[in-house]
């Protein structure tokens, strides 16, 4: 298996901009996070999907944030509109029997700039 | 819910010495303890994880040890080598009233190992 895929890599944007962030989990893992890494905050969970349905979106900053995962195998998060403070890097991860305490395998991360 | 304090935030050796990352957890019900490696630029991997009915556990050069009357983990790095460079992560889930299994991070060490 190729891991758990994201696009864009990077993304450098103008405040006001809609961004979507996707990303590909593992074949076959039913658990699905979007973490975002700022060097102030660490990692800090956003959202968790279950079985496609999202189960803790307590992380989620603001309505400006939103994430979906329409089938097993994709997911977006957007950010509509963007501002400078949403600079950083954001992890997509899945994991396959995440309540017998599984394995997290991230994505390489989308770095996202907003001028 | 859960809260994971992690220390120090930057932890700088020379190679061939030790070093030592610690990590408290506030729930008690918390039962699963990973630890990931973030090298610059890359995904976190995990390296090491420890559950509740275990005290410590060793994988080559790096082990860890659980403290639950303490509420406290530690990851322990023999013999450091420059390639040991990286933010290290610790995570503790399991626990709250409906035990969730979604891991909570504590804020990384950034562990440099000086040649």
């Amino acid at each position: 298996d190729a891991g758990v895929i994201q696009s864009p890599r990077h993304e450098v944007t103008e405040m006001g901009q809609e961004v979507t962030l996707r990303c590909k989990p593992i074949s076959g893992h039913n658990s699905l996070f979007w973490y975002r890494q700022t060097m102030m905050r660490g990692l800090e969970l956003l959202i968790y999907f279950n079985n496609n349905v999202p189960i803790d979106d307590s992380g989620m900053p603001e309505d400006r944030f939103s994430a979906k995962m329409p089938n097993a195998s994709f997911s977006t998060l957007k950010i509509q509109p963007s501002e400078p403070r949403d600079s950083a890097v954001y992890f997509c991860a899945s994991s396959l029997e995440l309540a017998r305490g599984g394995e997290l395998f991230f994505g390489e991360g989308s770095r996202l700039t907003v001028l | 819910g859960e809260n994971v304090e992690q220390h120090p935030s930057t932890l700088s050796v020379q190679e061939g010495d030790s070093a030592v990352i610690k990590c408290t957890y506030s729930d008690s019900a918390s039962n699963y303890f990973p630890w990931y490696k973030q090298e610059l630029g890359k995904r976190p991997q995990l390296i090491i994880d420890i559950r509740s009915n275990v005290g410590e556990k060793k994988d080559q050069r790096i082990a860890v040890t659980l403290n639950k009357t303490a509420k406290h983990f530690s990851l322990h790095i023999t013999e450091t080598q420059p390639e040991d460079s990286a933010v290290y992560f610790c995570a503790a889930s399991g626990g709250g009233s409906g035990g969730s299994y979604i891991p909570t991070f504590g804020r990384g060490t950034s562990l440099i190992v000086h040649p």
